[in-house]
């Protein structure tokens, strides 16, 4: 199995822009996390989905974000617009039937 | 009060010692009870979950879990500098958020030769 794929895996974008982050789970797993980690404030779940469905947004920090999963195998994390104070490390992860969730390789964000 | 603490260390050990990493948590409605390790620039990778009160072993690694006292551990026998990680704790949210994990903010290891 291919694990947990992320794209892009690095970003740069200035202020203002959209960003499209990118996730496919690891196949048959029915759940899917979105997390951003920076240094000040840890691991954060932001969103997470089960069998498509978004089921808790409460971590999505403000209107600016988006996720959306149109099939079980995709998944994207949107914001518009992004601002200097959305750089961080944005993973996907995905578990199947236990709780047991298998991290992304990250998508570093840089916005200038 | 933070959900789930850790030390953050760093926790530095001599190669070949045990490393015992910590971890409380307040919830006691959860149930189930994970360590991830992640490397600088990487992510975390999980090494260990358990459910059950009690040791759990794999490898060199143990997990123990109490949830009476509402501390779970994870301890690495014969340490090795490839240890040398930010260990998670990490702990599903209450009986209803059986897919939520709420992660403390990470021990750091150094194991030095």
């Amino acid at each position: 199995d291919a694990g947990v794929i992320q794209s892009p895996r690095h970003e740069v974008t200035e202020m203002g822009q959209e960003v499209t982050l990118r996730c496919k789970p690891i196949s048959g797993h029915d759940y899917l996390f979105w997390y951003r980690q920076t240094m000040m404030r840890g691991l954060e779940l932001l969103i997470y989905f089960n069998n498509n469905v978004p089921i808790d947004d409460s971590g999505m920090p403000e209107d600016r974000f988006s996720a959306k999963m149109p099939n079980a195998s995709f998944s994207t994390l949107k914001i518009q617009p992004s601002e200097p104070r959305d750089s961080a490390v944005y993973f996907c992860a995905s578990s199947g039937d236990q709780s047991e969730q298998y991290f992304g390789p990250g998508t570093r964000l840089t916005v200038t | 009060q933070k959900e789930v603490e850790q030390n953050s260390g760093p926790l530095s050990v001599p190669e070949g010692a045990i490393a015992s990493l910590n971890c409380t948590y307040s919830d006691r409605g959860s149930q189930s009870f994970f360590w991830y390790r992640q490397y600088s620039g990487k992510s975390p990778e999980l090494i260990m979950f358990i459910y059950s009160n009690g040791d759990k072993e794999d490898g060199r690694f143990t997990a123990q879990l109490n949830k009476a006292s509402q501390y779970v551990s994870l301890l690495i026998r014969d340490s090795q500098p490839s240890d040398s990680a930010t260990y998670l704790c990490a702990v599903t949210l209450g009986a209803g958020g059986y897919n939520k994990l709420i992660f403390g903010a990470g021990t750091r290891l150094a194991v030095h030769p």
